[in-house]
């Protein structure tokens, strides 16, 4: 089944560990995003790639880190993870600079 | 700044017609967005409007004023799996998107 897939789905995490969540999509979407998700916040930008070998920053991007070697996979590397990190984490992709989003299934982090 | 605003949360029949407002405030305007996102899921697209009027697709419909920086979506017919959050999103001038808080639509039978 084409889409986005996210790993983990969930985890708790001690507070100065590095922690890397994954994301993969099969649409061959030139644009990859990262949001996380907060309780009566929107969808807030950590990163975005608007195609494979590039990234940039958005909205709340500190302590939080990209790649996209290629243009399937998307991880986000949290260095050292602190408390206010703890939220839900939403990969998405779309085929074009202003196209509609596809979003994984989310990854709930939890930072102690 | 950048704002997009729409209300907390909504209650409504089954079988009823609801509307969600969205208002917004952004440096440009380059479309609007409506999505639907069920508890503990991830976000799906409903809809995108560009042009002032209104969009048609099934029981859902959005529209759009530009000149007013107001949207809204209609929900007819509601059904009980439309409980949900629908997010409201403005395209700014760099084609990103600022997202409001979401709307919580609690539906009764």
């Amino acid at each position: 089944i084409a889409g986005i897939t996210q790993a983990p789905t969930s985890q708790i995490l001690a507070a100065g560990r590095r922690m890397t969540l994954r994301c993969t999509q099969d649409m061959r979407h030139n644009a990859m995003y990262w949001y996380r998700q907060d309780l009566g916040l929107g969808l807030r930008l950590i990163h975005y790639s608007n195609t494979a070998g590039t990234t940039g920053k958005g909205e709340v991007p500190d302590g939080y880190s990209v790649s996209r070697a290629n243009t399937d996979d998307f991880p986000l590397t949290l260095a050292s993870a602190v408390p206010s990190q703890t939220s839900v984490y939403f990969c998405a992709s779309s085929d074009a600079e202003a196209g509609e989003l596809f979003f994984g299934e989310g990854s709930r982090l939890t930072v102690l | 700044g950048q704002n997009i605003d729409q209300p907390t949360e909504m209650t409504a029949t089954e079988g009823a017609i609801v509307q969600i407002n969205c208002t917004y405030q952004t440096s440009g305007f380059n479309g609007l967005f409506w999505y639907q996102q069920h508890a503990g899921e991830a976000p799906t697209f409903l809809s995108y409007n560009v042009l002032d009027g209104l969009e048609e697709k099934g029981r859902f419909s959005s529209f759009l004023s530009r000149s007013k920086g107001y949207s809204y979506l209609l929900l007819k017919e509601l059904q009980m799996k439309d409980s949900a959050s629908y997010l409201c999103a403005c395209q700014d001038s760099n084609y990103q998107l600022i997202w409001g808080a979401g709307t919580k639509l609690i539906i009764k039978p």
